[in-house]
């Protein structure tokens, strides 16, 4: 089965520019997206299709994928960006996410 | 704006069955770009997905979890549901219903969630 790995942890310091990988099998050649989730909340979509940001979304959230690797780049990380993130892509008909990354702004 | 609520029982017993409904409003689950899926969260844990219904009635289902997982829609109510049979405490968790953007393209993504169910396993 396909799966999609993220790193547990990474952390940032506030205004610095952090990237979180997802990593699966030929992932490039499939759509990535990423979703954010704060404690007790449903998860949020804030990248879809690779690079593109649903309305509402801030301008300094990007995504980009290539190869084994999706990327989703948060640049001036705000304290409010602390959360985990996932990855999803979509594979033989089945949804895989990847494990998740707890984003801390320190 | 669409808006999708879970309901039902937040204690099941081990081995028997969990049923859960989503009800969606705002919108029609009759829409032909999307899915409606069902994804769980065991406490401090990840995401899982469990699957995914068209409102045709056609479903895909996580391979781990298929052979005890039923999805179906009813559109008159606008609704549909999860059923898991045999749970146990590993099946403790958040459930979440959820709109799946539905594309042959390869993009599929949740772009309207639920705001989650507890469902405790236990005796």
């Amino acid at each position: 089965s396909y799966e999609l790995a993220q790193p547990p942890s990474v952390s940032v310091p506030p205004g610095q520019t952090v990237s979180i990988p997802c990593s699966g099998e030929k992932l490039g050649d499939k759509y990535a997206c990423w979703y954010q989730q704060k404690p007790g909340q449903s998860p949020v979509l804030v990248i879809y299709k690779d690079s593109k940001r649903p309305s509402g979304i801030p301008e300094r959230f990007s995504g980009s994928n290539s190869g084994n690797t999706a990327t989703l780049t948060i640049s001036g990380t705000q304290a409010m960006d602390e959360a985990d993130y996932y990855c999803q892509a979509w594979d033989s008909n089945n949804v895989v996410f990847g494990g998740g990354t707890k984003l801390t702004v320190l | 704006q669409l808006q999708l609520q879970e309901s039902g029982p937040g204690l099941v017993k081990p081995s028997e069955t969990l049923s859960l409904t989503c009800t969606v409003s705002g919108g029609s689950i009759s829409s032909s770009s999307y899915y409606w899926g069902w994804i769980r969260q065991p406490p401090g844990k990840g995401l899982e997905w469990i699957g995914s219904v068209y409102y045709s009635g056609k479903t895909n289902y996580n391979p781990s979890l298929k052979s005890r997982v039923t999805i179906s829609v009813d559109t008159s109510k606008n609704q549909f549901s999860l059923t898991l049979s045999s749970v146990t405490g590993a099946d403790t968790a958040v459930y979440y219903c959820a709109r799946q953007d539905y594309s042959t393209s390869g993009s599929n993504y949740f772009d309207y969630w639920g705001q989650g169910t507890l469902v405790t396993v236990s005796s």
